[in-house]
Protein backbone atom coordinates (compact mmCIF):
# COMPACT_ATOMS: atom_id res chain seq x y z
CA UNK A 1 0.00 0.00 0.00
CA UNK A 2 1.00 3.30 -0.33
CA UNK A 3 3.37 5.02 1.96
CA UNK A 4 3.78 8.45 3.79
CA UNK A 5 6.90 10.20 5.06
CA UNK A 6 7.22 13.22 6.83
CA UNK A 7 10.08 15.06 7.80
CA UNK A 8 12.00 16.52 10.05
CA UNK A 9 10.08 14.48 12.38
CA UNK A 10 11.20 17.59 15.42
CA UNK A 11 11.16 21.26 14.58
CA UNK A 12 11.76 23.80 16.90
CA UNK A 13 11.33 27.67 16.02
CA UNK A 14 11.49 30.96 17.95
CA UNK A 15 8.21 32.76 16.96
CA UNK A 16 8.26 34.58 13.77
CA UNK A 17 10.47 32.41 12.42
CA UNK A 18 9.04 30.43 8.88
CA UNK A 19 9.15 26.98 8.65
CA UNK A 20 8.45 23.85 5.70
CA UNK A 21 7.42 20.88 6.44
CA UNK A 22 7.89 18.12 3.47
CA UNK A 23 5.54 15.11 3.17
CA UNK A 24 6.49 12.46 0.47
CA UNK A 25 4.01 9.76 -0.67
CA UNK A 26 5.26 6.32 -2.58
CA UNK A 27 2.22 6.01 -5.22
CA UNK A 28 -0.16 8.30 -7.15
CA UNK A 29 -2.98 9.89 -4.32
CA UNK A 30 -6.19 11.32 -5.09
CA UNK A 31 -6.82 12.28 -2.03
CA UNK A 32 -3.80 14.30 0.60
CA UNK A 33 -4.93 16.36 3.77
CA UNK A 34 -2.93 18.56 6.59
CA UNK A 35 -3.60 17.61 9.82
CA UNK A 36 -2.56 19.76 13.03
CA UNK A 37 -3.06 17.77 16.19
CA UNK A 38 -2.91 20.65 19.19
CA UNK A 39 -1.40 19.57 22.47
CA UNK A 40 -4.45 18.74 23.79
CA UNK A 41 -4.69 16.14 21.51
CA UNK A 42 -7.41 16.92 18.85
CA UNK A 43 -6.84 16.63 15.26
CA UNK A 44 -7.70 19.80 13.07
CA UNK A 45 -7.95 19.31 9.27
CA UNK A 46 -5.57 21.76 7.48
CA UNK A 47 -5.67 21.47 3.87
CA UNK A 48 -7.52 19.21 1.25
CA UNK A 49 -4.98 19.25 -1.67
CA UNK A 50 -4.13 16.41 -4.04
CA UNK A 51 -2.34 19.02 -6.62
CA UNK A 52 -2.15 22.35 -6.43
CA UNK A 53 -1.49 25.31 -4.29
CA UNK A 54 -3.70 26.34 -1.01
CA UNK A 55 -3.35 29.10 1.55
CA UNK A 56 -5.36 29.88 4.26
CA UNK A 57 -3.57 33.12 6.27
CA UNK A 58 -0.13 32.06 7.49
CA UNK A 59 -0.10 28.80 6.47
CA UNK A 60 -0.15 27.41 2.77
CA UNK A 61 0.36 24.56 1.34
CA UNK A 62 1.76 22.83 -2.51
CA UNK A 63 1.59 19.70 -3.74
CA UNK A 64 3.35 18.17 -6.79
CA UNK A 65 1.36 15.16 -7.78
CA UNK A 66 3.73 13.98 -10.40
CA UNK A 67 7.09 14.04 -8.16
CA UNK A 68 4.78 12.86 -4.70
CA UNK A 69 5.52 15.38 -2.54
CA UNK A 70 3.46 17.91 -0.26
CA UNK A 71 4.87 20.99 1.04
CA UNK A 72 3.14 22.71 4.22
CA UNK A 73 4.56 26.41 5.19
CA UNK A 74 4.02 28.33 7.99
CA UNK A 75 4.40 31.67 7.93
CA UNK A 76 5.99 34.14 11.21
CA UNK A 77 5.27 31.14 13.12
CA UNK A 78 3.43 31.57 16.75
CA UNK A 79 3.28 29.65 20.03
CA UNK A 80 0.03 28.26 19.04
CA UNK A 81 1.24 26.71 16.14
CA UNK A 82 2.85 24.14 18.27
CA UNK A 83 1.54 20.76 18.82
CA UNK A 84 2.02 17.61 15.40
CA UNK A 85 1.64 18.50 11.93
CA UNK A 86 0.23 15.19 9.87
CA UNK A 87 0.18 14.24 6.44
CA UNK A 88 -2.42 12.36 5.32
CA UNK A 89 -3.29 10.57 1.80
CA UNK A 90 -4.96 7.62 0.22
CA UNK A 91 -5.39 6.48 -3.63
CA UNK A 92 -8.99 4.38 -3.08
CA UNK A 93 -11.25 4.64 -6.12
CA UNK A 94 -15.12 3.23 -5.43
CA UNK A 95 -14.42 0.64 -2.57
CA UNK A 96 -12.13 1.67 0.39
CA UNK A 97 -12.65 5.74 0.58
CA UNK A 98 -11.55 7.14 4.03
CA UNK A 99 -8.62 5.03 4.34
CA UNK A 100 -5.84 7.90 5.25
CA UNK A 101 -2.87 6.62 5.49
CA UNK A 102 -0.94 8.65 8.18
CA UNK A 103 2.61 9.63 8.07
CA UNK A 104 4.43 9.83 11.66
CA UNK A 105 4.32 13.50 11.74
CA UNK A 106 6.40 16.63 12.52
CA UNK A 107 6.24 17.79 15.98
CA UNK A 108 6.45 21.73 16.23
CA UNK A 109 7.83 23.82 19.30
CA UNK A 110 7.49 27.16 18.77
CA UNK A 111 9.42 28.93 21.22
CA UNK A 112 8.49 33.04 22.96
CA UNK B 1 -15.60 22.63 17.04
CA UNK B 2 -15.43 19.78 14.01
CA UNK B 3 -18.81 19.04 14.84
CA UNK B 4 -18.00 15.54 15.44
CA UNK B 5 -19.00 14.70 19.01
CA UNK B 6 -17.48 11.56 20.71
CA UNK B 7 -18.03 10.14 24.17
CA UNK B 8 -16.60 9.85 26.64
CA UNK B 9 -13.05 11.67 26.65
CA UNK B 10 -11.83 10.18 28.95
CA UNK B 11 -12.07 6.32 30.10
CA UNK B 12 -10.19 4.00 32.31
CA UNK B 13 -10.67 -0.14 32.91
CA UNK B 14 -9.37 -3.26 33.14
CA UNK B 15 -7.49 -5.81 30.86
CA UNK B 16 -10.50 -8.20 30.09
CA UNK B 17 -13.20 -6.15 30.07
CA UNK B 18 -15.30 -4.75 27.77
CA UNK B 19 -16.30 -1.07 26.41
CA UNK B 20 -17.98 0.69 23.73
CA UNK B 21 -17.05 4.48 22.70
CA UNK B 22 -20.17 6.22 20.74
CA UNK B 23 -19.49 8.73 17.98
CA UNK B 24 -22.20 11.44 16.58
CA UNK B 25 -20.55 12.81 13.01
CA UNK B 26 -21.26 15.95 11.85
CA UNK B 27 -24.92 16.51 11.02
CA UNK B 28 -25.42 15.35 7.50
CA UNK B 29 -22.23 12.98 6.84
CA UNK B 30 -23.13 9.56 5.75
CA UNK B 31 -19.76 7.94 6.55
CA UNK B 32 -17.73 7.26 9.95
CA UNK B 33 -14.40 6.30 10.36
CA UNK B 34 -12.79 4.66 13.01
CA UNK B 35 -8.50 5.86 13.86
CA UNK B 36 -6.41 4.13 16.57
CA UNK B 37 -3.52 6.47 17.66
CA UNK B 38 -1.14 5.08 19.67
CA UNK B 39 2.53 5.66 21.04
CA UNK B 40 3.90 2.92 18.57
CA UNK B 41 1.70 2.62 15.67
CA UNK B 42 0.83 6.15 15.28
CA UNK B 43 -2.62 7.06 13.41
CA UNK B 44 -4.37 3.90 11.82
CA UNK B 45 -7.64 4.05 10.22
CA UNK B 46 -9.74 0.80 11.67
CA UNK B 47 -12.63 0.73 9.94
CA UNK B 48 -15.55 3.11 8.11
CA UNK B 49 -19.19 2.66 7.78
CA UNK B 50 -21.30 4.36 5.32
CA UNK B 51 -25.02 5.05 5.79
CA UNK B 52 -25.40 1.92 7.90
CA UNK B 53 -22.80 -0.35 6.10
CA UNK B 54 -19.83 -1.15 6.39
CA UNK B 55 -17.49 0.71 3.49
CA UNK B 56 -13.68 -0.55 4.29
CA UNK B 57 -11.76 -2.05 7.20
CA UNK B 58 -8.18 -1.61 8.03
CA UNK B 59 -6.35 -2.67 11.06
CA UNK B 60 -9.14 -3.24 13.34
CA UNK B 61 -8.66 -6.33 15.72
CA UNK B 62 -11.13 -8.95 15.83
CA UNK B 63 -11.86 -8.23 19.48
CA UNK B 64 -12.98 -4.97 18.20
CA UNK B 65 -16.11 -4.33 16.73
CA UNK B 66 -18.17 -0.93 15.10
CA UNK B 67 -21.73 -0.38 13.83
CA UNK B 68 -23.61 2.52 12.39
CA UNK B 69 -27.23 3.36 13.16
CA UNK B 70 -30.07 4.24 11.27
CA UNK B 71 -29.59 7.65 12.87
CA UNK B 72 -25.50 7.76 11.92
CA UNK B 73 -24.08 7.54 14.93
CA UNK B 74 -21.89 5.14 15.58
CA UNK B 75 -20.29 2.55 18.24
CA UNK B 76 -17.10 1.14 18.57
CA UNK B 77 -16.84 -1.93 21.10
CA UNK B 78 -13.96 -3.07 22.24
CA UNK B 79 -13.43 -6.19 24.05
CA UNK B 80 -10.96 -8.84 26.26
CA UNK B 81 -9.12 -5.31 26.45
CA UNK B 82 -5.04 -5.76 27.19
CA UNK B 83 -2.49 -2.95 28.50
CA UNK B 84 -1.69 -2.42 24.83
CA UNK B 85 -4.97 -1.19 23.48
CA UNK B 86 -5.04 1.78 25.38
CA UNK B 87 -5.06 4.36 22.86
CA UNK B 88 -6.63 7.79 21.50
CA UNK B 89 -9.42 6.82 19.73
CA UNK B 90 -10.81 8.82 16.66
CA UNK B 91 -14.09 9.42 14.81
CA UNK B 92 -14.50 11.12 11.76
CA UNK B 93 -16.76 11.77 9.55
CA UNK B 94 -17.44 13.33 6.13
CA UNK B 95 -20.32 13.48 3.70
CA UNK B 96 -19.56 12.12 -0.03
CA UNK B 97 -20.56 13.53 -2.61
CA UNK B 98 -22.96 12.02 -5.86
CA UNK B 99 -19.73 10.14 -6.43
CA UNK B 100 -18.79 9.08 -3.27
CA UNK B 101 -15.86 9.13 -1.58
CA UNK B 102 -12.96 11.62 -1.71
CA UNK B 103 -12.53 11.50 -5.52
CA UNK B 104 -15.11 14.33 -4.99
CA UNK B 105 -12.80 16.10 -3.03
CA UNK B 106 -14.43 15.91 0.61
CA UNK B 107 -12.36 15.95 3.75
CA UNK B 108 -12.44 14.34 6.54
CA UNK B 109 -12.94 16.23 10.08
CA UNK B 110 -12.30 14.05 13.48
CA UNK B 111 -13.91 14.35 16.61
CA UNK B 112 -12.17 15.11 19.83
CA UNK B 113 -11.25 11.52 20.52
CA UNK B 114 -11.55 9.05 23.05
CA UNK B 115 -8.72 8.26 25.67
CA UNK B 116 -8.69 4.95 26.39
CA UNK B 117 -6.33 3.00 29.30
CA UNK B 118 -6.13 -0.43 30.12
CA UNK B 119 -4.77 -0.63 33.71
Amino acid sequence: GIQVEQSPPDLILQEGANSTLRCNFSDSVNNLQWFHQNPWGQLINLFYIPSGTKQNGRLSATTVATERYSLLYISSSQTTDSGVYFCAANMNYGGSQGNLIFGKGTKLSVKP
Amino acid sequence: DSGVTQTPKHLITATGQRVTLRCSPRSGDLSVYWYQQSLDQGLQFLIQYYNGEERAKGNILERFSAQQFPDLHSELNLSSLELGDSALYFCASSNPGPRDSFISGNTIYFGEGSWLTVV
